[in-house]
């Protein structure tokens, strides 16, 4: 699977936009790319979730340039419940197929 | 949304005994589950690939006789933490995923404590 890379830590003050960046310079043509939050002493939960270009749901943007050597995980207008670690994982979620987690990025939201 | 739950939430045990922890698909079969381990302010490690009907397939470094696991139902993987040592003191999260689907639910976790 690929390797990500992403910023072991990030800081942010309420209500304003974050954008976490992940590298993933050996990315497989059938691989997805995941990203994943998680708040101490739980279990990660899924946030989106995209292949190329631009993905939205109804909490975060996930922007995946054409050569989707990397992605950015966009969290609009930040609170401080968004203070957690956020993972960025690449490769096929199928069947027997494996996922294993970078160091992740450990945004504080400040008041 | 799919749903994945463990039991129990959290265990303390003396050193020597063994331990199971259970994951469960609440709303859908899962063929494959994955156990985690998280120490603290660390990552999430892959432990083992749990297959319904088959035997596990184990990450490099991780005793396959002391994490015994078994996926014995669509719905139910067990993770059995052998002779416990206050070294296997951790976290220990579950994940399953919907046949044909790219996105893994996690549970909620299982805290061990081996005194």
């Amino acid at each position: 699977l690929a390797k990500t890379t992403q910023p072991i830590s990030m800081d942010s003050y309420e209500g304003q936009e974050v954008n976490i960046t992940c590298s993933h310079n050996n990315i497989a043509t059938n691989d997805y790319i995941t990203w994943y939050q998680q708040f101490p002493s739980q279990g990660p939960r899924f946030i989106i979730q995209g292949y190329k270009t631009k993905v939205t749901n109804e909490v975060a943007s996930l922007f995946i340039p054409a050569d989707r050597k990397s992605s950015t995980l966009s969290l609009p207008r930040v609170s401080l419940s968004d203070t957690a670690v956020y993972y960025c994982l690449v490769g096929l979620q199928t069947g027997a197929n494996n996922l294993f987690f970078g160091t992740g990025t450990r945004l504080t939201v400040i008041p | 949304g799919a749903v994945v739950s463990q039991h129990p939430s959290w265990v303390i045990c003396k050193s020597g005994t063994s331990v199971k922890i259970e994951c469960r698909s609440l709303d859908f079969q899962a063929t494959t589950m994955f156990w985690y381990r998280q120490f603290p302010k660390q990552s999430l490690m892959l432990m083992a690939t749990s297959n319904e009907g088959s035997k596990a397939t184990y990450e490099q470094g991780v005793e396959k006789d002391k994490f015994l696991i078994n996926h014995a139902s669509l719905t139910l993987s067990t993770l059995t933490v052998t002779s416990a040592h206050p070294e296997d003191s951790s976290f220990y999260i579950c994940s399953a995923s919907i046949p044909g689907s790219r996105t893994q639910y996690f549970g909620p976790g299982t805290r061990l404590t081996v005194l």
